[in-house]
Formats: C-alpha cells, sequence, structure tokens
C-alpha cells in the first residue's frame, strides 16, 4: 500500500519570504499522480497544484512551485512572496494510476503553515 | 463549479446514538469518499462508494457503514456513536474518469460525542 509522509507537523515563515513544505511517499508503482492540497480555517479543501509522474517538468501555479524527485520519491511544495492567505493546512496526496474502482487519494499528516507579518 | 454539500457544519451526539451524516454533490459525479481528519494522523478513508449501491471499505472502516442510494448522495453512518468517533469528517467526490484530477470536498462536518 501506498503510504505518504510530511515529517514537519508545523511551519511558520515572514510575509514575502519563501518557505518549502517537505512530503515524501512510498510507492512501487511508476505511474501516478501527486497533490498538494490547501485547508484555510474555513475547512474548505483547495487544490493547490498537481503532477503526473510521467512528466519531468515541476508544475508550476503563480507562487506555488513543486520539486518533484522521482527516484528520491520526494515532493516538497514551494510558497514563494508569501501571504497572510497562506496560513492554512497543507496536505500532500498519492492517487495511483491505476486502481479498480475509484481511485482513492493517500494523504500526508499535514503541515500547519502559520505566516507572521 | 462542482459543489460537494455536507448537511451539517457542527454535530454534537450522545454515546450510543446513531448518527448520520449526509453528503450531496451536483455535478453527477460517479465516485464518492468519506475522510476522517485527525490532528497528526491527517485525512484517512473510511468508505468509498464508485456507483450507486456500490461501497468499498477504506482503511478505517470499523464502527461506520455507507449508503448511496442516489448517485448525488453519500451518507455516513456511525451505528451506535462512541467518544472515539469525535473527529472532522470530510466528504469528497469525483468524476471517476482519472487522470491528474483531484477531489471536490465538501467544507465538513466536525463531529462531538459526548
Amino acid at each position: 500500500a501506498q503510504t505518504v509522509t510530511q515529517s514537519q507537523p508545523e511551519m511558520s515563515v515572514q510575509e514575502a519570504e519563501t518557505v518549502t513544505l517537505s512530503c515524501t511517499y512510498d510507492t512501487s508503482e511508476s505511474d501516478y499522480y501527486l497533490f498538494w492540497y490547501k485547508q484555510p480555517p474555513s475547512r474548505q479543501m483547495i487544490l493547490v497544484i498537481r503532477q503526473e509522474a510521467y512528466k519531468q517538468q515541476n508544475a508550476t501555479e503563480n507562487r506555488f512551485s513543486v520539486n518533484f524527485q522521482k527516484a528520491a520519491k520526494s515532493f516538497s511544495l514551494k510558497i514563494s512572496d508569501s501571504q497572510l492567505g497562506d496560513a492554512a493546512m497543507y496536505f500532500c496526496a498519492y492517487r495511483s494510476e491505476f486502481n479498480q474502482g475509484a481511485q482513492k487519494l493517500v494523504f500526508g499528516q499535514g503541515t500547519r503553515l502559520t505566516i507572521n507579518p | 463549479d462542482v459543489k460537494v454539500t455536507q448537511s451539517s457544519r457542527y454535530l454534537v451526539k450522545r454515546t450510543g446514538e446513531k448518527v448520520f451524516l449526509e453528503c450531496v454533490q451536483d455535478m453527477d459525479h460517479e465516485n464518492m469518499f468519506w475522510y476522517r481528519q485527525d490532528p497528526g494522523l491527517g485525512l484517512r478513508l473510511i468508505y468509498f462508494s464508485y456507483d450507486v449501491k456500490m461501497k468499498e471499505k477504506g482503511d478505517i472502516p470499523e464502527g461506520y457503514s455507507v449508503s448511496r442510494e442516489k448517485k448525488e448522495r453519500f451518507s455516513l453512518i456511525l451505528e451506535s456513536a462512541s467518544t472515539n468517533q469525535t473527529s472532522m469528517y470530510l466528504c469528497a467526490s469525483d468524476s471517476g474518469a482519472g487522470g491528474p484530477w483531484g477531489y471536490t470536498f465538501g467544507s465538513g462536518t466536525r463531529l462531538t460525542v459526548v
């Protein structure tokens, strides 16, 4: 079974600075997808960024980018120019390309990000 | 936009009560999921459904059951609530098309069992 590990329960960063959240995963599969979700105090889970394992190029969405290291099974999230609105719980998630029935997401433990003004 | 609606934002129930958590999605999605969220444990899958009346156990199904009589509605049932089921419950759906598409989530139900 696949597992996802986020080793940083909490992180903090000064507003306008850059922060990197870590995520590692364990799988024997070669085709899969990786996601970062954000959960602000409103509790609504928001998809921040996604990465297809077959793509070597790291995904980027505005201030958010990933460092995807397939061989190391590492998928970190970099937030540049941090803003107060980035404060949230962040979850890393894995999804297999091949699943019978429904394709389930496997989540990490989460990292709570605090932005200091 | 796809919308996933959970009927209650907060619930307080007594030990031993039968509890129903309701989830409705409005985009004809095939798959629906129930997760439980606890601090330090992340989101853990309780049950999921890939079609009407079809269900499969997730990683922590003990103490729970589900019902999917209509495509748009997926209910989580706590047959006899216990204090260790105090948690945040998140419902999600997806189209079933696979690919790099994540879920659409509801905004969660925070359940307290006293």
